[in-house]
């Protein structure tokens, strides 16, 4: 699984863009990058998953890059309510593998200030 | 109620004891994980199931035990409780299909005295 490097902390305001790089230089060949958010006193939630160039939902845009080395979680336009841990994985191939494991690392703490 | 619930949500024990911890998911998905999360630090996966009677190791398996009898319930026992499994611990499921999302519990969080 590819080991992952992303910032500890990250300060921003209430309707700027949040953008969260994640170094993951030993990226394997069919490995993912999947994003999930945690709220104190919760489970993790998934945010978005992606292999390369850009993938965008209702929540979160991820730039791949095409050396797959890194990879950027932007969440437009925070509020309040975005103050919350996001963690930066390595998902290990076949979506349909039995066994694929998810290794969180220590995760990038979102503060959002008014 | 839809979705992964987990019980107790809080428990308090003494060192040296049995505790289970309870999973279960009504959506029928294959996969089924175990985590533990310490303050300030990242989810480390304990164990982990592809299907019903099929479990194995994941991160850090020593100490505990789970078992799978039926795909909707995923049960962690420890079985000698040590002050160092002193944890918040998760339940995560996914279906194994169209993505890596996994769906997580609210979490327990066990105390061991």
């Amino acid at each position: 699984l590819a080991k992952t490097t992303q910032p500890i902390s990250m300060d921003s305001y209430e309707g700027q863009e949040v953008n969260i790089t994640c170094s993951h230089n030993n990226i394997a060949t069919n490995d993912y990058i999947t994003w999930y958010q945690q709220f104190p006193s919760q489970g993790p939630r998934f945010i978005i998953q992606g292999y390369k160039t850009k993938v965008t939902n209702e929540v979160a845009s991820l730039f791949i890059p095409a050396d797959r080395k890194s990879s950027t979680l932007s969440l437009p336009r925070v509020s309040l309510s975005d103050t919350a841990v996001y963690y930066c994985l390595g998902a290990q191939g076949e979506i349909k593998a039995a066994g694929n494991k998810l290794t969180f690392g220590g995760g990038t703490r979102v503060l959002v200030k008014p | 109620d839809a979705g992964i619930t987990q019980s107790p949500r809080y428990k308090i024990t003494e060192t040296g004891r049995q505790v289970t911890l309870m999973c279960h998911q009504t959506w029928s998905h294959s996969y089924m994980f175990w985590y533990r999360q310490d303050l300030g630090h990242g989810l480390r996966l304990i164990y982990y199931s592809a299907a019903a009677d099929i479990t194995d190791k994941g991160e850090v398996p020593d100490g505990y035990v789970v078992s799978r009898s039926k795909t909707e319930n995923f049960p962690l026992t420890l079985e000698s409780a040590t002050r160092s499994q002193t944890s918040v611990y998760f339940c995560a499921s996914r279906d194994g299909q169209g993505s890596y999302e996994q769906y997580f519990g609210p979490g327990t969080r066990l105390t061991v005295t």
